[in-house]
């Protein structure tokens, strides 16, 4: 079974929707990530988690939310969704300690088309 | 605020030949760099990362990677390309800020030829 999972792994939806999408873990790390992926501009961070109680902002949060419901779950909705947030998302995660957070282990993907 | 510029969005190279991936970063302070990569319809995964100690990196698949310093460099390198290399690879930097925050290159995509 696949360390980190997502779901949905497509979803389409219409404009002013609300989506929210789900990641789990069980490699059982403490933090956890949200990225976008869009063609020519790599990935890009939208929320990060270092443990349940501590949610950070990324450098493009704006239109997007997060709830981290347990160590292991950490959901990220679009509240209402516009086409241009149309991307491939990924969730990741990463160990605590010394040399250990530099490597993050990266989910399957959603790919989200908003029409 | 540490950056990495990847040059070529798209490098396509003959099965057994040398593959070559250009990376150039900025950081102000001795960087933590990565080479991630991304198969086809899959996530990301790490391939190598320079920590401060050699400067010539080995990684998974006969992948390696040298750290010069005085090109502000880290290029992706492989002696023989096979078709399975076939990917998506991004440069990553660690953010100084944050030691869990990378950020990305924009990506480069391998295509082999057969």
């Amino acid at each position: 079974d696949a360390d980190v999972t997502q779901t949905p792994r497509n979803r389409i939806t219409k404009t002013g929707k609300r989506i929210m999408l789900e990641c789990s873990q069980t490699k059982g790390h403490d933090r956890m990530y949200w990225y976008r992926q869009d063609p020519g501009l790599g990935l890009r961070l939208i929320y990060y988690s270092f443990d349940v109680k501590d949610i950070n902002k990324g450098e493009i949060s704006d239109g997007y939310s997060v709830s981290r419901q347990a160590q292991a779950k950490f959901s990220l909705s679009l509240e209402s969704a516009i086409p241009n947030q149309t991307a491939l998302y990924f969730c990741a995660t990463s160990e605590t300690g010394t040399g250990k957070t530099d490597t993050q282990y990266f989910g399957p993907g959603t790919r989200l088309t908003v029409l | 605020a540490q950056s990495v510029t990847q040059l070529g969005s798209h490098v396509s190279v003959s099965e057994g030949a040398l593959v070559l991936l250009r990376c150039n970063y900025s950081s102000s302070v001795p960087p933590y760099l990565f080479w991630y990569v991304q198969y086809p319809n899959q996530g990301l995964q790490l391939l190598l990362k320079y920590t401060s100690a050699a400067t010539l990196v080995k990684g998974i698949n006969d992948f390696e990677a040298e750290f010069k310093k005085s090109e502000t460099s880290f290029h992706l390198t492989k002696p023989s390309a096979h078709m399975s290399d076939a990917a998506e690879y991004f440069c990553a930097v660690r953010a100084y800020s944050s030691a869990s925050k990378i950020i990305f290159g924009s990506g480069t995509r391998l295509s082999i030829r057969p």
